[in-house]
């Protein structure tokens, strides 16, 4: 069985500082995707990135980066220089090769204050 | 590009009541469907998913069903709410593992 686990639940910074979003995943399978989702106070969720588990090189984007580490099974997601924009439930999942049955965790809810 | 349509964005429904969601989807044909939840402050939950027309897998024993009459329409349906069917339902649609999902705006329901 597949397993999400976003322990923090939530996390409040102030504006500018940096925040890192942790996620650990749990799988059986070899080719597997992992994925961040952004979901806002309207509701919707944004889908931010996705990375197979054989790319394990870091990614940035903007303000945006993501550490893939296999070893540690762990997929984290910084925000550098947080706005109050950022505000919003992070939700990490997995999905495995068989197709896009995605496992989320139980998403991490950043607060960014002025 | 897909769009999903969901409606209706909220519902207040009394316990015991029938309960209809519809999804539509706007793009690419053959979409894996998904009906997801998300109870308040929790986390999401796969309720049903669909790879073709009439063909629904469930996630969860519950009070809920699922139907998809054509291929870029999944419903979501109950003939009798619970308080505990309360929450934030999301559709969901992607074509294969490589492939994100992309998700409707939500309906959220209160059973009152």
């Amino acid at each position: 069985a597949q397993k999400v686990t976003q322990a923090q639940t939530e996390i409040s910074v102030v504006e500018k500082e940096d925040v890192t979003l942790d996620c650990v995943y749990e799988t059986r399978d070899t080719t597997y995707y992992l994925f961040w989702y952004k979901q806002p106070p309207s509701g919707e969720l944004v889908f931010l990135i996705r990375r197979n588990s054989f790319d394990e090189q870091n990614e940035i984007s903007g303000r945006y980066s993501w550490n893939f580490q296999k070893s540690t099974s762990s997929f984290n997601f910084t925000i550098t220089a947080s706005q109050v924009v950022d505000s919003a439930v992070y939700f990490c999942a997995l999905g495995g090769a068989a197709g896009n049955k995605l496992t989320f965790g139980g998403g991490t809810r950043v607060l960014v204050k002025p | 590009s897909q769009t999903i349509h969901q409606w209706p964005a909220t519902l207040v429904q009394p316990v015991g009541s029938p309960l209809s969601l519809e999804c539509t989807v706007e793009g690419t044909s053959n979409p894996n469907l998904y009906w997801y939840r998300q109870a308040a402050g929790r986390g999401l939950q796969l309720l049903f998913y669909s790879v073709g027309i009439g063909q629904i897998s469930s996630e969860v024993p519950q009070n809920l069903s699922a139907s998809r009459p054509q291929d870029r329409q999944f419903i979501l349906s109950s003939k009798k709410l619970l308080l505990s069917d309360s929450g934030f339902y999301l559709c969901a649609c992607g074509w294969g593992a490589n492939s994100p999902l992309h998700f409707g705006n939500g309906t959220r329901l209160t059973v009152t």
